[in-house]
């Protein structure tokens, strides 16, 4: 079983450049989050999904737009990458009972 | 803002010695969870406790839910070297999909 599935693992990018992270699950699962994680902050909500065509604002979503327009991915994506937001990335789903299930993280360098 | 901390940040510890970690916050919350996370991957959920007063046992490993809600303790009977990792806590609250992450335990057990 794959689970979630996070490509690429790592990306370095320079100042200005746009990307996009890309997360893909196979359990059927509704709700679908990205976060970020950085060292003493432990997990922090980007953005959020509860269902196909929908998306929604967590703590920090700043300089990120994300897509769910297929219930099996959901994309995140930097317009305009600053360094500020180096960081792990790690993509989670959940069904009803919130157990989230994760991925494995992107690792991104923003020069 | 972060609604959740977790106590001690680091700890280092000798095979066989027992342990506690902590995770408070000033709010109350519906459910908590714990997580578990190694180098180059995503947290892995360990248990999910959800009424005041709760104790769950996982093999040596031991959580309990503050009365109040607002806080839990892990705690590790006779620590292994398969303990070492990232520990996370989770606050959840009831009508949302969405989980606060604490600041994370790092702990290191050393043979």
């Amino acid at each position: 079983n794959a689970g979630v599935t996070q490509t690429p693992k790592f990306r370095v990018l320079k100042t200005g450049q746009s990307m996009t992270l890309l997360c893909a699950q196979d359990m059927n699962h509704e709700y679908m989050y990205w976060y970020r994680q950085d060292p003493g902050m432990g997990l922090r909500l980007i953005h959020y999904s509860v269902g196909e065509g929908t998306t929604a604002k967590g703590e920090v979503p700043d300089g990120y737009n994300v897509s769910r327009l297929k219930k099996q991915n959901f994309l995140l994506g930097l317009e305009s990458a600053a360094p500020s937001q180096t960081s792990v990335y790690f993509c989670a789903s959940s069904e009803v009972g919130n157990i989230q299930y994760f991925g494995a993280g992107t690792r991104l360098s923003v020069l | 803002t972060q609604l959740l901390e977790q106590s001690p940040q680091f700890l280092s510890i000798q095979e066989g010695e027992n342990l506690t970690v902590y995770c408070n916050s000033s709010s109350v919350f519906s459910s908590l969870q714990w997580y578990r996370q190694e180098p180059g991957e995503g947290p892995v959920l360990l248990v999910t406790v959800v009424t005041g007063g709760e104790v769950k046992k996982l093999k040596r490993l031991t959580f309990q839910f503050g009365d109040a809600r607002k806080d839990s303790s892990l705690h590790i009977t006779a620590a292994q070297t398969g303990d070492t990792g990232l520990y996370l806590c989770a606050g959840g609250r009831s009508g949302t999909y969405k989980y606060i992450f604490g600041t994370g335990t790092r702990l290191k057990v050393l043979a």
